[in-house]
């Protein structure tokens, strides 16, 4: 167990719906980071925020957007959902600017 | 920018047989690095790292990885592979005074009996 938690675990959902994904990183982790990971393009990141402000950003589309809040935990919106947005989706956490990365158990996201 | 490749998108190895999985980076200073496991269904486990030192670095569950300057590789090793070590097998570079991570593709290990 990473202490990274993540909910749901799995979504279903149609094309065109909004779907919102929620991280608790490890206790005292400042940074929290998203992934993306599809058969076809393996493990993308996506965004990382660091103590409630973004850090760095990936390939993350413009209809998904996430935020940090004050308690550290951190959402990741998904909007206008298609088809090939169904992946799963991982969370990350890390202490300060540190390298090291724990990852949560993932959410997997099917649209219909 | 960095990149990480890992030539091997399988590799199939007998029970009680060594293991080495490729990877090699691509970054112009020294790099941090790291090797993951991810098991079906699961996120990814940290099984180790290399940020300075040493350059032989021992991990979790009898993995070591080696980081060859010359060579750009930071190959996963280990002497005696067991079937639940059947998994997918990730290397990841980072960078001094970044935070992000860059992955590669992947290696899926499949142990044969």
């Amino acid at each position: 167990d990473s202490g990274v938690t993540q909910t749901p675990k799995h979504l279903i959902t149609a094309t065109g719906q909004r779907v919102t994904l929620r991280c608790s990183p490890r206790s005292g982790d400042l940074s929290v980071y998203w992934y993306q990971q599809s058969l076809d393009q393996g493990l993308q990141f996506l965004i990382q925020y660091y103590n409630g402000e973004e850090r760095a950003k990936g390939n993350i589309l413009e209809r998904f957007s996430a935020q940090q809040f004050p308690d550290l935990h951190s959402e990741l919106n998904l909007s206008s959902l298609e088809l090939g947005d169904s992946a799963l989706y991982f969370c990350a956490s890390s202490a300060a600017n540190i390298n090291e990365q724990f990852f949560g158990p993932g959410t997997r996201l099917t649209v219909l | 920018a960095q990149s990480v490749t890992q030539p091997d998108i399988h590799i199939t190895v007998s029970e009680g047989a060594s293991l080495e999985l490729r990877c090699n980076y691509s970054y112009g200073a020294t790099p941090y690095l790291f090797w993951y496991v991810q098991s079906p269904g699961q996120g990814l486990q940290l099984l180790l790292k290399y940020f300075s030192g040493d350059t032989l670095v021992q991990g979790i569950k009898g993995f070591e990885a080696e980081f060859k300057r010359s060579q750009s590789s930071f190959n996963l090793r280990k002497p005696s592979v067991h079937w639940s070590d059947a998994a997918e097998y990730f290397c990841a570079v980072g960078a001094v005074g970044y935070s992000t991570l860059t992955f590669g593709k992947g290696t899926m290990l499949l142990v044969s009996p």
